[in-house]
């Protein structure tokens, strides 16, 4: 079957616009998480969701941003009035069930803000 | 401070080199994975291993959880190994933390 899906693979927009940032995950996958990687560094926890529901968002940086993943299957993350420090590559990754099954990531989304 | 370090931080190598980077982490866990990153920015899982070694392929992977460290290796290098290979911890049991990334480049 299909892996986890992104959309769209690059976004270009301008300081203090609003983006949303789209995961389709594998099938099935009740966990789902978003990642935060800038150039050079490891990926960053932004936000989990076992379904439908936050499990933990803690790792979002502000409340600029938000997450939603209503039916438990595809999540958006939104990103309000960006700034140039949101400029990353933002990676999705679903799961099973548990953070130590075996995670599927994304091709990311590359986010630039002008 | 990073609570999961990597050495070394890049790497070269000839076609043929066994390869050997490592992993060090500071919280409690109770598996680690092991994650390899192209250019252009795919990750793909390659381990996840809780204790002892896993082996694929030409890839290994060993963990010893006492001491906090894994390591892994790759025998018989080939230019298409080059790549990030990142590892990442659980926290929390609903979080990974990633080290910061072991750049391998294998050359001809």
């Amino acid at each position: 079957g299909a892996g986890v899906s992104q959309t769209p693979s690059n976004k270009v927009t301008e300081k203090g616009k609003y983006v949303e940032l789209r995961c389709d995950p594998i099938s099935g996958h009740t966990a789902l998480y978003w990642y935060r990687q800038s150039l050079g560094q490891g990926p960053e926890f932004l936000i989990y969701f076992q379904g439908t529901g936050a499990a933990d968002d803690s790792g979002l940086p502000n409340d600029r941003f938000f997450a939603v993943r209503p039916e438990g299957s595809v999540s958006t993350l939104k990103i309000q009035r960006t700034e140039r420090g949101d400029s990353a590559v933002y990676l999705c990754a679903s799961s099973q069930r548990r953070i130590t099954d075996t995670q599927y990531f994304g091709p990311g989304t590359r986010l630039t803000v002008l | 401070k990073n609570e999961v370090e990597q050495s070394p931080q890049n790497l070269t190598a000839q076609e043929g080199e066994f390869i050997t980077i490592n992993c060090s982490y500071s919280v409690g866990i109770s598996a680690l994975h092991w994650l390899q990153q192209h250019p252009g920015g795919g990750i793909v899982s390659l381990f996840m291993l809780s204790s002892g070694k896993k082996k694929h392929g030409r890839l290994i992977a060993t963990i010893n959880i006492q001491e906090k460290h894994s390591s892994l290796h790759i025998t018989a290098s080939h230019p298409r190994d080059s790549a990030v290979y990142i590892c990442a911890v659980p926290y929390n049991t609903d979080k990974l933390i990633f080290g910061t990334g072991t750049r391998l480049q294998v050359f001809p």
